[in-house]
């Protein structure tokens, strides 16, 4: 069955510095997602991506965070000055244009910035 | 998109049904009901959704009520594996606002 995955499934790293977190989302889907989760909190939605373009992003999607679909395959999220508050873990979800649009996650990167 | 309500937690004997509800009493008719569940921190999962007819897949049964103002997410014999957090979203599919919205769900245990 096909599935999102991601890369890493941990990643540390110092406040201030640049991280890329990677994706790969099903082969057929055209749909992309980035979702946090701070640890003990809920899921929230940060980004969706369609046609090379955000379609919608939320508050906490600010000028520190991009998305980037560099290849036919992959789908970033890159942080650009990471913050001690960006510690979260971080899925990808893609999603078919056919059906109603169910998203299916990956196992998601989990950011640690000290 | 409309606010969902549901138990903060449930607890399920193994190999018995887990009927999980969801209060939506404001969705309005081009709204959807998805279901997804998250196992200790993993990726959500996607259960199933319906819009107002009852729905089954291998997973479960979604029964929604003729008013569609509540749902019943129904695990139809639970194992220890379905022990997660029940997520219960209401979404509509218009324009180009496809994200869920994640509440804080229901905690179900499944115990042995």
């Amino acid at each position: 069955e096909p599935e999102v995955t991601q890369t890493p499934s941990h990643q540390v790293t110092q406040m201030g510095q640049e991280v890329i977190l990677r994706c790969v989302p099903i082969s057929n889907h055209l749909y992309f997602y980035w979702y946090r989760q701070i640890l003990g909190q809920k899921v929230e939605f940060l980004v969706s991506f369609y046609n090379n373009e955000i379609s919608e992003k939320s508050e906490i999607f600010d000028d520190q965070f991009s998305v980037e679909r560099p290849d036919g395959s992959n789908f970033t999220l890159k942080i650009r000055s990471t913050k001690l508050e960006d510690s979260a873990m971080y899925f990808c979800a893609s999603s078919d244009w056919t059906g109603d649009y169910e998203q299916y996650f990956g196992p998601g990167t989990r950011l640690t910035v000290t | 998109d409309a606010k969902t309500t549901q138990p903060p937690s449930m607890d399920c004997a193994e190999g018995r049904a887990a009927n999980l509800p969801c209060n939506h009493s404001t969705i309005s008719g081009n709204e959807y009901v998805y279901w997804y569940r998250q196992i200790h921190s993993q990726g959500p999962q996607y259960i199933i959704h319906g819009l107002k007819n009852n729905e089954t897949n291998e997973m479960a049964s979604l029964i929604i009520t003729e008013d569609r103002k509540s749902s019943t997410l129904i695990l139809p014999h639970a194992t220890l594996r379905d022990t997660a957090v029940y997520y219960c979203i209401v979404r509509s599919l218009g324009g180009s606002n496809y994200k869920l919205t994640f509440g804080k769900g229901t905690l179900l245990t499944v115990n042995p």
